[in-house]
């Protein structure tokens, strides 16, 4: 069974430009969370999709936005890139809870993008 | 606001040395932690969950144990290659990360 794949794997962009970084979720996961993991901290929470739908934000400014498309696969789009936007952004997906509790998250091995 | 503290935030074990790793936690509201381990330049990769305190889950040399306030992994034996960083998680209306423990075994 293929895990979460990420594109691309390295991105590189100056001050303002725009960065869009894709995610395939593990076939039949319905949920894709994005997280942005900067050196010395650990993993923050962006976004959470699902069903199309965006269910929950993190602390983050306007210009992190996303979707998720019919098929489950999603987009994490960051305008105005500033410096402090370098970081490993890590996608991962999960299926709905079930009786027996809520489900893991697996991630992707990510996106290093690096803004100079 | 949940919170994720792991201590300490790097290890270093000889071959065979057993030593337990912390993750102590506030959170409003808890329905699940998680494990994983992360190596360099990967996604972390999944270990375990744990949804209610007493609980414990075991896999090879790891074991996972859940209080009301913070968690233990316990690491049996360890060989060099567990060495990674160890991340722990827990589930409330988001997922919140502490920050990892390095650990580093050596031969």
């Amino acid at each position: 069974e293929a895990g979460v794949t990420q594109s691309p794997t390295h991105l590189i962009k100056t001050r303002g430009q725009q960065a869009t970084l894709r995610c395939s979720p593990i076939s039949g996961h319905t949920s894709v969370y994005w997280y942005q993991q900067a050196l010395g901290l650990g993993l923050q929470f962006l976004l959470w999709y699902d069903e199309g739908e965006e269910r929950n934000r993190g602390n983050f400014p306007p210009r992190f936005s996303g979707r998720q498309f019919p098929n489950y696969s999603s987009e994490l789009n960051v305008n105005a890139l500033e410096l402090e936007d370098s970081a490993l952004y890590l996608c991962a997906s999960s299926q709905g809870d079930d009786a027996a509790g809520i489900q893991p998250q697996h991630f992707g091995d990510g996106t290093r993008l690096s803004i100079l | 606001e949940d919170q994720v503290t792991q201590s300490p935030e790097a290890l270093r074990l000889q071959e065979g040395e057993s030593s337990s790793l912390n993750c102590s936690y506030t959170v409003s509201g808890l329905r699940g932690l998680f494990w994983y381990r992360q190596d360099p330049g990967k996604g972390p990769e999944f270990l375990f969950t744990l949804y209610s305190a007493g609980e414990e889950k075991e896999k090879e040399r790891l074991k996972a144990t859940l209080t009301k306030k913070e968690s233990f992994l316990h690491i049996t034996a360890p060989k060099p290659e567990d060495s990674a960083t160890y991340l722990c998680a827990v589930q409330a209306s988001k997922l919140t990360f502490g920050k990892g423990i390095t650990l580093s075994v050596r031969p």
